[in-house]
């Protein structure tokens, strides 16, 4: 199976910042990888799509970038919806994979 | 507007089954393929499987081969996941969610099933 490690786990910005999370996959996965946002108590929602193609919905202050093994996701300039937990996710080959997850805190 | 309305809550004993069902409105189960994932308490995201809702497919984690079990009844527009010989470690929220290309897209309301004696 394709082991996806996220990072870091948790992450402690302020409104404003620009941040990254990494998503690492143990094999090439080409650009099959999505990002999913997940509020608490809430559903995930798809994101990113195809490693850097934005869902209709969210602002573009979201970007995916990488392709392979390595992949990033940027929030240009964090806003207070945007706190939230973010998932990467592979789907090259079954079986399908999420990474373990990143918090973004409020510092 | 598409939606996926699963249903509700269980509550199971050890060593019992439960099957989730997840009603499509808004579009034709068989144009989608469905995906199932589930989140433990505190717990991130775990893909359990997969069903191509035209030709009745399915794609399994490993860690589930053989313990649940996805089909599709397309007359009723609604996809389904049974889980068997439950413990407690099956306590969870699963979602269904529609395929958005090969990846989860729109998502379901989640069913919590709680597994307790």
């Amino acid at each position: 199976d394709i082991q996806m490690t996220q990072s870091p786990s948790t992450l402690s910005a302020s409104v404003g910042d620009r941040v990254t999370i990494t998503c690492r996959a143990s094999q090439s996965i080409s650009r099959w990888l999505a990002w999913y946002q997940q509020k608490p108590g809430k559903a995930p929602k798809l994101l990113i799509y195809e490693a850097s193609s934005l869902q209709s919905g969210f602002p573009s202050r979201f970007s995916g970038s990488g392709s392979g093994t390595e992949f990033t996701l940027t929030i240009a300039s964090l806003q207070p919806d945007d706190f939230a937990t973010y998932y990467c996710h592979q789907y090259n080959s079954f079986p399908y994979t999420f990474g373990q997850g990143t918090k973004l805190e409020i510092k | 507007q598409v939606q996926l309305v699963q249903s509700g809550a269980e509550v199971k004993k050890p060593g019992a089954s439960v099957k989730v069902s997840c009603e499509a409105s808004g579009y034709t189960l068989s144009s989608y393929a469905m995906h199932w994932v589930r989140q433990g308490p505190g717990q991130g995201l775990e893909w359990m499987g997969w069903i191509n809702t035209d030709s009745g497919d399915t794609k399994y984690s490993r860690k589930f081969q053989g313990r649940v079990t996805i089909t599709r009844d397309t007359s009723a527009n609604t996809a389904y996941m049974e889980v068997t010989s439950l413990t407690s470690e099956d306590t969870a929220v699963y979602y269904c969610a529609r395929a958005h290309g090969d990846s989860p897209g729109v998502w379901g309301q989640g069913t919590l099933v709680t597994v307790s004696s």
